[in-house]
């Protein structure tokens, strides 16, 4: 199975900050790798799949980058409504693996 | 509007069983592979089962093979999940998602529709 890790697992910005995300796949998945974003006590939302495209309604501030192993998820400048755990996951292969999660808080 | 609708959860003893549905309405069901992910309780999100727009092809977690068993009809636009020999560590909130693709395939696929979760707890 392919392991995604992502760092950190938790972080403190403030609004109008850049932030960014990073995720490993433990082999190369090219640049079959998912975003999603989960507020609380809601089901996932995607936000960038494959690699780089991103989602129809989802906010230009949010980009995503890489291939082969590694890739970033960028929020460009942080809103209060950003406030969420984001996951990456790949779909290069089953088992669909996701990573661990990123908690995303204001400072 | 696209939406997903589960139903089924519930609580249940250890070995037990439950059948998950999941409604959809607003997409042409069966050109979509469908996916089950699960949510523990405080925990991150994982993969269970998928299948293919048809239903020909299915996938399974190691965590849940032999035990669960992913359907579909596509003339009920309806997907359905059985869950048997639960264990505790099956407790979780159940999402059906929608694939972008028709198949499960390597390549560009992602989850683009969720539901709202069906809550399964395993407990005597």
């Amino acid at each position: 199975d392919i392991q995604m890790t992502q760092s950190p697992s938790s972080l403190s910005a403030s609004v109008g900050d850049r932030v960014t995300i990073t995720c490993r796949a433990s082999q190369s998945i090219s640049i079959f790798l998912n975003w999603y974003q989960q507020k609380p006590g809601k089901a996932p939302n995607l936000l960038i799949y494959a690699a780089s495209t991103l989602q129809s309604g989802v906010p230009s501030r949010f980009s995503g980058s890489g291939s082969g192993t590694d890739f970033t998820l960028t929020i460009s400048s942080l809103q209060p409504e950003d406030i969420a755990t984001y996951y990456c996951q790949q779909s290069y292969s089953t088992p669909r693996t996701f990573g661990q999660g990123t908690k995303v808080e204001i400072k | 509007e696209v939406q997903l609708v589960e139903s089924g959860g519930g609580l249940v003893q250890p070995g037990g069983s439950l059948r998950l549905s999941c409604a959809a309405s607003g997409f042409t069901f069966g050109k979509f592979a469908m996916t089950w992910v699960r949510q523990a309780p405080g925990k991150g999100l994982e993969w269970v089962s998928a299948t293919s727009g048809s239903g020909s092809n299915t996938y399974y977690a190691d965590s849940v093979k032999g035990r669960f068993t992913i359907s579909r009809d596509n003339s009920k636009n309806t997907l359905y999940l059985q869950t048997d020999s639960l264990r505790a560590e099956d407790t979780a909130v159940y999402y059906c998602a929608k694939d972008l693709q028709q198949q499960v395939i390597r390549g560009p696929d992602a989850f683009d529709v969720w539901g709202q979760g069906a809550v399964v707890t395993v407990s005597s």
